[in-house]
């Protein structure tokens, strides 16, 4: 099972929004509803902060939205902030009913 | 609060054997699903291995399958996996995770196994 495929990095500015895009394939993302994304600043653990595509934990803030179209999904971070520079991670459900994570992303607030 | 609490993590040569435990507490471990994770030292996420609540089906990433082996006590509220046969390529912090729905919602705060000789 391949790693789902992320961009490497991405940037923004305060108060501008990023997209990372989380690319699979019709055995996993493009399967299931069952996308989610972590959040992780350094030296820390994962943070659940999108799951079943779309859906936030109680907690996170509504500036973290999810989407999916096809075999790829998508977290767009409106509004960002200092806070939200971390690294990035989508997950699938795969066919064999594991799961898979993606590369990662790191986002730099500039 | 849910609590998960790893430990059994160290260094073991290549070749070796290391069992990885999860201490779990503040819900009802015996009714999820759980899972290991693990996280090379700046690298990313990579699913290792999961076990269904009565223990009866197991789910192996690729790169340990053959290797490692999930377990659970659900008398004692604890997680295992047993790792054998160790590489260098197993050097990582793991992560026991409760899983909640289709998603990682809860995670322990991870214990290192490095692999040197």
């Amino acid at each position: 099972q391949s790693a789902l495929t992320q961009p490497r990095s991405l940037s923004g500015s305060p108060g501008q929004s990023v997209t990372i895009s989380c690319t699979g394939t019709s055995s996993d993302v493009g399967s299931y509803d069952f996308v989610s994304w972590y959040q992780q600043h350094p030296g820390k653990v994962p943070r659940l902060i999108i799951y079943d595509v779309t859906k936030r934990p109680s907690g996170v803030p509504d500036r973290f939205s999810g989407s999916k179209s096809g075999n790829t999904a998508s977290l767009t971070i409106s509004g960002l902030q200092a806070d939200d520079e971390a690294d990035y991670y989508c997950c699938s459900l795969t066919g064999s009913f594991t799961y898979v994570f993606g590369t990662g992303t790191q986002v730099t607030v500039l | 609060e849910v609590q998960l609490v790893e430990s059994g993590g160290g260094l073991v040569q290549p070749g070796g054997s290391l069992r990885l435990s999860c201490s779990a507490s503040g819900f009802s471990f015996s009714s999820d699903a759980m899972h290991w994770v693990r996280q090379a030292p700046g690298k990313g996420l990579e699913y290792v291995s999961a076990i269904s609540p009565n223990g009866g089906s197991t789910k192996y990433g690729d790169p340990v399958k053959g290797r490692f082996t999930i377990s659970r006590d659900n008398s004692k509220n604890t997680l295992y996996l047993q790792l054998s046969r160790l590489r260098v390529g197993d050097t990582a912090v793991y992560y026991c995770v409760r899983r909640t729905g289709g998603s990682f919602g809860y995670w322990g705060q991870g214990t290192l196994v490095t692999v040197s000789s």
